[in-house]
């Protein structure tokens, strides 16, 4: 059965701060990997997804890799602000014993100081 | 672009009382997905829908009904609403089953048993 997992739960930062995000994941059998954002009381933004043929992908301030052999995908935020607080998520797309799902992690809540 | 719209934001039912979640997506997408987020549980799959007329269960359907009568339309059914339903329910899509394109997800409905 597929896992994520995501550390750590909470990250606080002080603004500028270049910061990488962890998410490891338990079968390397996936389609894709999806990072998410989550502002308090809304639902999820899609940020970046990557591929299972691909290792990154960049948009603007974010980069997230992929090492799938290894189970791992990180989300890095190049001089972080205090709008980027919120939770992230990441999430894989099996392709085995359920593909039509997003197997979630549990999130990291980014706290970024002004 | 309304994108994925969810109706109610907030809703307080009793036990035993019955309701229906609306999702509507005007992104003409086939797959549909209704998940709840639940605090130190992340996200798990109630059911999804890979096109109009074809319905199938996730990871925990028991409690709940769908349906798929058109293409924007999933709406999520409670029978007789119990306690260890009151979550946060997401609505999401995505352009087609087993791709790689991103999933889409509403702002939620905050539901809470008595």
């Amino acid at each position: 059965k597929q896992e994520v997992t995501q550390i750590p739960a909470a990250l606080s930062v002080p603004e500028g701060e270049n910061l990488v995000l962890n998410c490891s994941f338990t079968d390397s059998a996936i389609y894709n990997l999806q990072w998410f954002r989550q502002d308090p009381g809304k639902g999820l933004t899609s940020l970046l997804l990557i591929q299972s043929s691909q290792r990154e992908q960049t948009s603007g301030r974010l980069n997230a890799s992929l090492d799938k052999s290894s189970g791992r995908s990180t989300l890095y935020i190049a001089a972080s602000q205090p709008g980027d607080s919120a939770t992230y998520l990441c999430a894989v797309r099996p392709t085995q014993g359920g593909s039509e799902k997003l197997v979630f992690g549990k999130g990291t809540k980014l706290t970024v100081n002004p | 672009n309304a994108g994925v719209t969810q109706t109610p934001k907030f809703q307080v039912l009793k036990t035993g009382q019955s309701m229906t979640l609306q999702c509507a997506q005007d992104m003409n997408h086939e797959y549909m997905s209704w998940y709840r987020q639940d605090p130190g549980m992340g996200l798990r799959l109630i059911h999804y829908s890979v096109g109009a007329g074809i319905t199938d269960q996730g990871e925990v359907p028991n409690g709940y009904n769908v349906s798929r009568s058109t293409t924007e339309d999933f709406p999520l059914r409670l029978l007789s609403a119990a306690p260890s339903q009151t979550s946060v329910y997401f609505c999401a899509s995505s352009r087609h089953p087993y791709s790689n394109q991103p999933q889409h997800f509403g702002d939620g409905t905050r539901l809470s048993i008595l």
